[in-house]
């Protein structure tokens, strides 16, 4: 069964920064890509960007070029989110989602972040 | 970047009707749109993708339509475990876009 584990809450301090983990389990980890979505209390979905763990190649959101870092680890099938600079309305419930025909197919848990 | 307006942003509706969802984008685009199911406190659930093909295990009264810059999500008969958001999402090779939402809530 294809399954995304992400890591837990964190709580962070302005201009902080925080590292969130998103391990793939059920599938070959480098055939898809990985994207991730946040969502802010009692808001939407925004896009931040997306990873291909085959090769490494990213392409973030205009909103957060500059202060995200997203990377994997082959060896144990995870990506990681990092933003910088965290702001107060950086506070969100951070996902990682497979994509897969243009849609993300397959999202992990949430991870909560309190700026 | 394309963006993407949903239709309406709260739809009050009773089990048994017919429920349908309007996404618009800015500009024209192949259909690499998918529609998602959220529910409270939970991760988007993937609907629909390439505008019409129905994800494994979704119920068929869900289907979805449209090309170019206008998309539907439509339900065919309104299930009590339907009450939710439904986003839109537009994909090009190097960016996604999500709608605003639209919430289905009980009349």
């Amino acid at each position: 069964q294809v399954h995304l584990r992400q890591s837990g809450a964190e709580v962070k301090k302005p201009g902080a920064s925080v590292k969130v983990s998103c391990q793939a389990s059920g599938y070959i980890f480098t055939t898809q890509g990985i994207s991730w979505v946040r969502q802010a209390p009692g808001q939407g979905l925004e896009w931040m960007g997306w990873i291909g763990p085959y090769n490494g190649d990213t392409h973030s959101a205009q909103n957060f070029q500059g202060r995200v870092t997203m990377t994997t680890d082959t060896s144990t099938s995870t990506a990681y989110l990092e933003l910088r600079t965290l702001r107060f309305d950086d506070t969100a419930v951070y996902f990682c989602a497979r994509m897969r025909n243009g849609g993300l197919d397959v999202w992990g848990q949430g991870a909560t972040v309190t700026v | 970047d394309i963006q993407l307006t949903q239709s309406p942003s709260t739809l009050s509706s009773s089990v048994g009707d017919r429920v349908t969802i309007t996404c618009r984008a800015s500009q024209s685009f192949s259909s690499w749109l998918a529609w998602y199911q959220q529910k409270p406190g939970k991760a988007p659930k993937l609907l629909i993708y390439k505008a019409s093909i129905l994800e494994d295990g979704v119920p068929s009264r869900f289907s979805g339509s449209g090309s170019g810059t206008e998309f539907t999500l439509t339900i065919s008969s309104l299930q009590p475990d339907d009450f939710a958001t439904y986003y839109c999402q537009q994909y090009n090779p190097y960016s996604l876009t999500f709608g605003p939402g639209t919430k289905v809530d009980i009349k």
